[in-house]
């Protein structure tokens, strides 16, 4: 029982470059969401998806976009990586009393 | 808006001491409040939960109580061990209409135990 399962764990990337994060889980839970954690900010999310088909703004969607592929799975998309998108990204599924389930994280470096 | 603060650290202890780790909340209607716990290099795990006013949520010799009044949920734990070291982020989850729970984390608070 695998969870929630993200690749890569680490990634290196020059600016303009761009990348896909993937996310699967296993849990058959509805909502789905990605935030980035920095130094002294906590997390900040950037996208989440209620549900197979609907995907939603964070607090930080700049940049980034998502997809929403089927229940188990939710990508993350840097278009054109920026030095500011540094950072360590969880995914994180929604349980039925309202507790979130994370990942173990991918940590992004963009030079 | 919603928002969650927690004291900031870091919070040095020795081992076997006590705990606190202070919470508050502001939000428009009942939510659902936590406490997740992020082991170094590792993703952030539920420790304990209250899904509503005087609730206690307990987990590993920790404990929160919801308390309404005050709009608190302070983490605490009586006996601190080594294993324990870690950052812990309190959060409220509120129902947002839909399938939407709008969740919002307070920023973590770093916790050393020394031996």
């Amino acid at each position: 029982n695998a969870g929630v399962t993200q690749t890569p764990k680490f990634q290196v990337l020059k600016t303009g470059q761009s990348m896909t994060l993937q996310c699967a889980q296993d849990m058959n839970h509805n909502s789905m969401y990605w935030y980035r954690q920095d130094p002294g900010m906590g997390l900040r999310l950037i996208y989440y998806s209620a549900s197979e088909g609907t995907t939603d703004k964070g607090e930080v969607p700049n940049g980034y976009n998502v997809s929403r592929l089927n229940k188990r799975e939710f990508s993350l998309r840097l278009e054109s990586a920026a030095p500011s998108q540094t950072s360590v990204y969880f995914c994180a599924t929604r349980g039925v009393t309202g507790e979130l389930f994370f990942g173990e994280g991918s940590r992004l470096t963009v030079l | 808006g919603n928002s969650v603060t927690q004291m900031e650290g870091p919070v040095t202890l020795s081992e076997e001491a006590f705990l606190t780790i202070n919470c508050t909340y502001t939000a428009t209607g009942y939510p659902s409040l936590f406490w997740y716990v992020q082991y170094p290099g590792e993703g952030l795990q539920l420790l304990l939960k209250a899904t509503k006013a005087d609730d206690k949520g307990s987990n590993k010799g920790f404990e929160a109580t919801y308390r309404k009044e005050t709009t608190s949920f302070h983490l605490e734990k009586g006996s601190v061990q080594v294993s324990d070291s870690a950052v812990y982020f309190c959060a409220l989850s509120l129902y947002g209409g839909g399938s939407n729970y709008k969740l919002t984390f307070g920023k973590g608070t770093l916790l050393t135990v020394n031996p």
